[in-house]
């Protein structure tokens, strides 16, 4: 297993357009989550998944996000209408849950730059 | 609600010094403190994890503590090389899992 994967690595797109990104987690974990890193700052907490279900979303998840993991494997991640505020590190962990440590190991993120 | 306070935004220290990064965090009911390391343009590489039970955790010349009841955690480096250069960021996990991260403090090694 090569860990956690994201694609694509860099996207880049005009104002208005819709994105997806994927996300494959390492096998047997879990739980999967997304989170978002804009220049500066600290990743922010956007959802998580255990298995297939959504358990928790941001507020900063708008209307115009929206997440899916159909088989509790790989997930998505899609962007409507984006707009030029969407542009940021969008970053991918998993975890293997209920364990102690619940340790998350990240992607190396998919880049989101919006014209 | 948890904050993360990671100060200075950026250190420069010759090669070879010994360093402390700090982080701070408000709310001291935390399951853990992990501290991740980023390349510019990357994703994060995990260092270390100290569980809330332990007080210290070490991995080469890389030392975690944690302090629950001041919410503090400190990230020594030992010895300091070029190749240290990049951003270190400290997460606190709570009860939901989530992670809550610091701005994270930029690093210069200089040779």
């Amino acid at each position: 297993d090569t860990g956690v994967s994201q694609n694509p690595r860099h996207k880049i797109t005009k104002r208005g357009q819709n994105v997806t990104f994927r996300c494959d987690p390492i096998s047997e974990h879990n739980r999967l989550y997304w989170y978002r890193q804009t220049l500066g700052q600290g990743p922010e907490f956007l959802t998580y998944f255990q298995n297939e279900a959504q358990l928790e979303k941001s507020r900063l998840l708008s209307d115009r996000f929206s997440a899916e993991r159909p088989k509790g494997s790989f997930s998505t991640l899609e962007i409507q209408r984006t707009e030029q505020g969407d542009s940021a590190m969008y970053l991918c962990a998993s975890s293997l849950a209920p364990t102690g440590a619940n340790v998350l190991t990240f992607g190396a993120g998919s880049r989101l730059t919006v014209l | 609600k948890q904050e993360v306070t990671q100060i200075p935004a950026a250190l420069s220290v010759p090669e070879g010094e010994n360093l402390v990064l700090n982080c701070s965090f408000t709310d001291s009911a935390i399951y853990n403190l992990q501290w991740f390391r980023q390349d510019p343009g990357k994703g994060l590489t995990s260092l270390l994890l100290i569980q809330s039970s332990q007080r210290e955790q070490t991995s080469g010349r890389l030392n975690a503590s944690l302090d629950k009841s001041s919410g503090r955690s400190t990230l020594y480096i030992a010895a300091s090389q070029p190749g240290d250069s990049a951003t270190y960021l400290c997460a606190a996990r709570g009860a939901n899992s989530k992670l809550t991260f610091g701005k994270g403090i930029t690093l210069s090694v200089r040779p």
